[in-house]
């Protein structure tokens, strides 16, 4: 039979391309989000984070956009590779207590 | 650093038995998450701790569910007793403290499966 479950937007990119993996957040008050790579049967693996009170982040290959306009995440992988095969998740923070949200998550395919 | 050691890596049990999860987090970490991730919901939270302290619960699921910390280094997620509906993979993350930026660090988790 059918089996229902969480379909996960899937993004399909050949090595060497950039990729970019875009999430919307849904609370106006968070103040920190993060990027999130989960490789099958691993836990998440923090990637890169980004606070409020700015727009862009970049670290190694990775950069992180915000929109706090129209709440808005994205990721931007550059020059993807096979190890970068996995699902990406964004988290948001709402507050400062701590706990994270997560979103639903996006598979990554990297076709060499 | 050894990261976050989560046991068993996988369970097997059979409905309305005890299943009890363990994690070590990170030394030094302040904060501690339980998650627990499935294909119908994704990640989601079941409580926290700050300082050994439960600080928000809401997401546990029902009172079958229970979470400890006895100290620092050690909490556990017991399920008494267990239903197939439980059936998942269950996180453990714990950070430098629950306000302060950095990653949260996973564990590998434990897949959990009650026939």
């Amino acid at each position: 039979g059918e089996s229902v479950g969480l379909h996960l937007p899937t993004l399909s990119v050949q090595e060497g391309d950039n990729s970019i993996i875009n999430c919307a957040y849904s609370n106006s008050a968070s103040d920190y989000f993060i990027w999130y790579k989960q490789e099958s049967g691993k836990g998440p693996q923090f990637i890169i984070d980004i606070r409020s009170n700015m727009d862009k982040r970049q670290g190694q290959r990775v950069t992180v956009l915000l929109n706090k306009t129209v709440k808005h995440l994205s990721l931007q992988i550059a020059a993807t590779q096979p190890g970068d095969s996995a699902v990406y998740f964004c988290a948001e923070r709402p507050g400062s207590q701590g706990n994270l949200i997560f979103g639903k998550g996006t598979k990554l395919s990297v076709k060499p | 650093d050894a990261g976050v050691i989560q046991s068993p890596r996988h369970e097997v049990t059979e409905m309305g038995q005890e299943v009890t999860l363990r994690c070590k987090p990170i030394s030094g970490h302040n904060s501690l998450f339980w998650y627990r991730q499935t294909m119908m919901r994704g990640l989601e939270l079941l409580i926290y701790f700050n300082n050994n302290v439960p600080i928000d619960d809401s997401g546990m699921p029902e009172d079958r569910f229970s979470a400890k910390m006895p100290n620092a280094s050690f909490s556990t997620l017991k399920i008494q007793p267990s239903e197939p509906r439980d059936s998942a993979v269950y996180f453990c993350a714990s950070s430098l403290a629950a306000g302060v930026s950095g990653g949260y660090t996973f564990g590998s988790g434990t897949r959990l499966t009650v026939v």
